[in-house]
Order: C-alpha cells, then sequence, then structure tokens
C-alpha cells in the first residue's frame, strides 16, 4: 500500500532563516505530488504541484519554492523566512492522470 | 479559476442526528468532487467522492450528492456520533486542470453528546 511522510512534524524558526521540508511516497511510481499551505482555521492553498522530476508549477506567488530532486521526494524550501509563512504545510500524491488526492500528516510551521 | 463556496462554516448537531454541508461551485466542467475529514493537527483523510456522471454515492453512514445543472453537492452523515466530530472540507476539480483541487473553506462539525 502507498504511504506519504512528512517532516519535520513541526518546527519553529526565526524570520529571515531557510526552511526546507520534505515529503516522501512509498508504494507507487511517478505520482503527481503536490504542497498546500493551511492558515490557522482556513481552507486549502495548492502552493506548487509536480508531475515528474524536475517538473515544478507554482501556483502562487510566495517566498517558497519547490523541487522535485527524485521520483517519490518533493520539497519545499525557502531562503529567508517571513512571519507570513506561519501555518500547517500539506504535501499530497495521486496517481499520474488520476482525480484522487491522498494527504499526508503535515508540517506545523511557527516563524518568530 | 473555480471557486467553491461551503455552507455553513460551523454546525453543531446532537449525536444521532443527521448533519448536510453544501458546496456550490463556479466552473461547469469541473467532474470531481471529492470531501475530506480533518482531524485536529492531522492532515485531511478523503472520505468519499463522486464524479460528474453520477447523481449520489452512499458508503454506510455518509452520503454525497450532485446537481450539475444547479453546480452543488451536499455531504449528508447520518446517526452521527462523537468521532464525526471534524473539520470537512469539499472540493472540485477538472481533468483539463491536471485535476488540481479547489477547495471549500470548511466546516467544523461538532456533535454532542
Amino acid at each position: 500500500s502507498q504511504t506519504i511522510h512528512q517532516w519535520p512534524a513541526t518546527l519553529v524558526q526565526p524570520v529571515g532563516s531557510p526552511l526546507s521540508l520534505e515529503c516522501t511516497v512509498e508504494g507507487t511510481s511517478n505520482p503527481n505530488l503536490y504542497w498546500y499551505r493551511q492558515a490557522a482555521g482556513r481552507g486549502l492553498q495548492l502552493l506548487f504541484y509536480s508531475v515528474g522530476i524536475g517538473q515544478i508549477s507554482s501556483e502562487v506567488p510566495q517566498n517558497l519554492s519547490a523541487s522535485r530532486p527524485q521520483d517519490r521526494q518533493f520539497i519545499l524550501s525557502s531562503k529567508k523566512l517571513l512571519l507570513s509563512d506561519s501555518g500547517f504545510y500539506l504535501c499530497a500524491w495521486s496517481a499520474g492522470g488520476a482525480e484522487t488526492q491522498y494527504f499526508g500528516p503535515g508540517t506545523r510551521l511557527l516563524v518568530l | 479559476g473555480e471557486n467553491v463556496e461551503q455552507h455553513p462554516s460551523t454546525l453543531s448537531v446532537q449525536e444521532g442526528d443527521s448533519a448536510v454541508i453544501k458546496c456550490t461551485y463556479s466552473d461547469s466542467a469541473s467532474n470531481y468532487f471529492p470531501w475530506y475529514k480533518q482531524e485536529l493537527g492531522k492532515g485531511p483523510q478523503l472520505i468519499i467522492d463522486i464524479r460528474s456522471n453520477v447523481g449520489e454515492k452512499k458508503d454506510q453512514r455518509i452520503a454525497v450528492t450532485l446537481n450539475k445543472t444547479a453546480k452543488h453537492f451536499s455531504l449528508h452523515i447520518t446517526e452521527t456520533q462523537p468521532e464525526d466530530s471534524a473539520v470537512y472540507f469539499c472540493a472540485a476539480s477538472k481533468r483539463s486542470n491536471d485535476y488540481k483541487l479547489s477547495f471549500g473553506a470548511g466546516t467544523t462539525v461538532t456533535v454532542r453528546a
């Protein structure tokens, strides 16, 4: 069966520091991968999605970037964090060409 | 782009009663509508989904209905239990947009014992 992992689970970072969040998927090949952000008490906003290694589409202008160095690995990064980057970051996967997305456990980021 | 509106934002029901959450969407080309349940501090979990070629789908105490003409779909939970308390999200997507999901703002459901 397929599983999706995210780490770290929680992170507290100072403003201006770099960020690297990692997401990995097991049990599938060539998945579509997604990064979402969820502000407190709000819905989910799609940040990036990827249909293959090195292929990244950005959905909203922001302080973040994404990379996909391996088929089942998706990384969310920032060179300098802003206060507004605080939130709950969720990674999701879907089988290539399929509609259904499955979410990971999330990373809670607090920027102080 | 797609705009999904979800109502109500909060819902409190007595254990054993039914809960209904409604969503509307703007893009008539959307053809896939999932519902997710999110417990505190966890990632959303898919609980049921429906495609545009059917009008209703049921899985035990959970059912979803779709009205393509009116562009709205609803989640029905019957015989609610305390463990149904969570935030529920609806979403919509379409093949031509790589099935990227547009989410509603969520409904916080509280089941009173």
